[in-house]
């Protein structure tokens, strides 16, 4: 199972937002709405900030946004915040019990 | 507060094996699938496995089929993961995730535990 693919960095000035893609194939993205995704501070573990494509779990902010076309699933920080600078990966359910994660994207605040 | 703590992690020479745990709280762990996630050092994520709910469905990622294997003790709220045959690919951050429901996200993260392979 390959890797699904982002963009290696993204970045934005405090209060603009940032579009993060994640490409699959229909055998992951494009074949479930199973697309998560997840930030990474620095030395830190994970966090859920998007489930099924496009929902937020409890205490995510909703500056944090998903969706989903076709292959390619995307999440989109608006307004930007300091905090916010970080690793983002994206998640898939790929079928037959696997799972596949993105490349990574790390976002810089300007 | 719902917590994941892992541990067992340590360094290994090839070939040897290592077995991690993962201590669940403040959740229906009996009724969750569970995961391992692993990180390599300035790497990305990568799905290891999995154990459902049940304890008898267990899947894993073809990197280490055949090596690895996942369990869980419910009496305990723990989960395992035991590791043969390890290669220097092996190494990185093994984290236990608990899923949001079968096959969605993963909304619980252990802080990981530190597996090293080498000679």
């Amino acid at each position: 199972q390959s890797a699904l693919t982002q963009p290696p960095s993204a970045s934005g000035s405090p209060g603009q937002s940032v579009t993060i893609s994640c490409t699959g194939t229909s055998s992951d993205v494009g074949g479930y709405n199973y697309v998560s995704w997840y930030q990474q501070h620095p030395g830190k573990a994970p966090k859920l900030m998007i489930y099924e494509v496009n929902k937020r779990p409890s205490g995510v902010p909703d500056r944090f946004s998903g969706s989903k076309s076709d292959n390619t699933a995307s999440l989109t920080v608006s307004g930007l915040q300091a905090e916010d600078e970080a690793d983002y990966y994206c998640s898939s359910y790929a079928g037959n019990n696997n799972w596949v994660f993105g490349t990574g994207t790390t976002v810089t605040i300007l | 507060q719902v917590q994941l703590v892992d541990s067992g992690g340590g360094v290994v020479q090839p070939g040897g094996s290592l077995r991690l745990s993962c201590a669940a709280s403040e959740f229906s762990f009996t009724t969750c699938g569970m995961h391992w996630v692993r990180q390599a050092p300035g790497r990305g994520l990568e799905w290891v496995t999995v154990i459902w709910a049940d304890g008898r469905h267990k899947f894993y990622a073809d990197s280490v089929r055949g090596r690895f294997t996942i369990s869980r003790d419910d009496s305990k709220n723990t989960l395992f993961l035991q590791m043969n045959s390890l290669r220097d690919d092996d190494t990185a951050m093994y984290y236990c995730v608990k899923e949001r429901a079968p096959f969605d996200g993963f909304d619980v993260w252990g802080r990981g535990t530190k597996v090293t392979v080498s000679s």
